[in-house]
């Protein structure tokens, strides 16, 4: 079975710029997850989806980031502009269900410079 | 507010040792908790998943126990490895819906 695909593993931009990750969850997984971890921390919640609908973005910093599940399958977090703290491993993460066991991939490590 | 807290942050132990890595959570009403290992520059491994009906779980050498009256889970590993070295991380899902983490134990293996 395969995994969670995250794409690109490394993006590096300069402040104010614009940037979009790319997420293709294990097959049949209903539940998407973005996480946000900064270095040295847990991950944070940034957005969930069940199917194509969102069921939690209250940690999404709104007037930069969205994020969408187009035919609840893949989905795509972007951020615009980007500031020096959006630095961190975005993880993108399924579930079965949303109380299944999550699986997650490889992340994005993003360097705002 | 619904937290997650890992203790300590760092953990360095001897080969061979049995070892156990704390999570404490702020609200019994949990769905169900999992454990998870992250190795430098990767994903997250999943580990074990405990429903908040069961009080353990077991997978070769890992068990992770339950307490929701104290707000408490263990993962128990027993005769560690160096290859056991990664960070743990909990994480508990509360109300069946958000997942939330801990800030993990960053555990070192000496060989």
């Amino acid at each position: 079975e395969a995994g969670v695909a995250q794409s690109p593993r490394y993006k590096i931009i300069e402040k104010r710029q614009s940037v979009a990750f790319w997420c293709n969850p294990i097959s049949g997984h209903a539940t998407l997850y973005w996480y946000q971890q900064i270095l040295g921390q847990g991950p944070k919640l940034l957005i969930q989806f069940q199917n194509n609908g969102v069921v939690d973005d209250s940690q999404l910093p709104k007037d930069r980031f969205s994020a969408e599940r187009l035919k609840g399958v893949d989905s795509t977090l972007k951020i615009q502009p980007a500031k020096l703290e959006d630095s961190a491993v975005y993880l993108c993460a399924s579930s079965y269900l949303k109380d299944s066991m999550a699986f997650f991939g490889q992340g994005t490590r993003l360097t705002v410079v | 507010k619904q937290e997650v807290t890992q203790i300590p942050a760092a953990l360095s132990v001897p080969e061979g040792e049995n070892l156990v890595l704390n999570c404490s959570f702020t609200d019994s009403a949990i769905y169900n908790l999992q454990w998870f290992r992250q190795d430098p520059g990767k994903g997250l491994t999943s580990l074990l998943l405990i429903q908040s009906s069961q009080r353990e779980q077991t997978s070769g050498r890992l068990n992770a126990s339950l307490d929701k009256s104290s707000g408490r889970s263990t993962l128990y590993i027993a005769a560690s490895q160096p290859g056991d070295s990664a960070t743990y991380l909990c994480a508990v899902r509360f109300g069946a819906q958000k997942l939330v983490f801990g800030q993990g134990t960053r555990l070192t293996i000496n060989p």
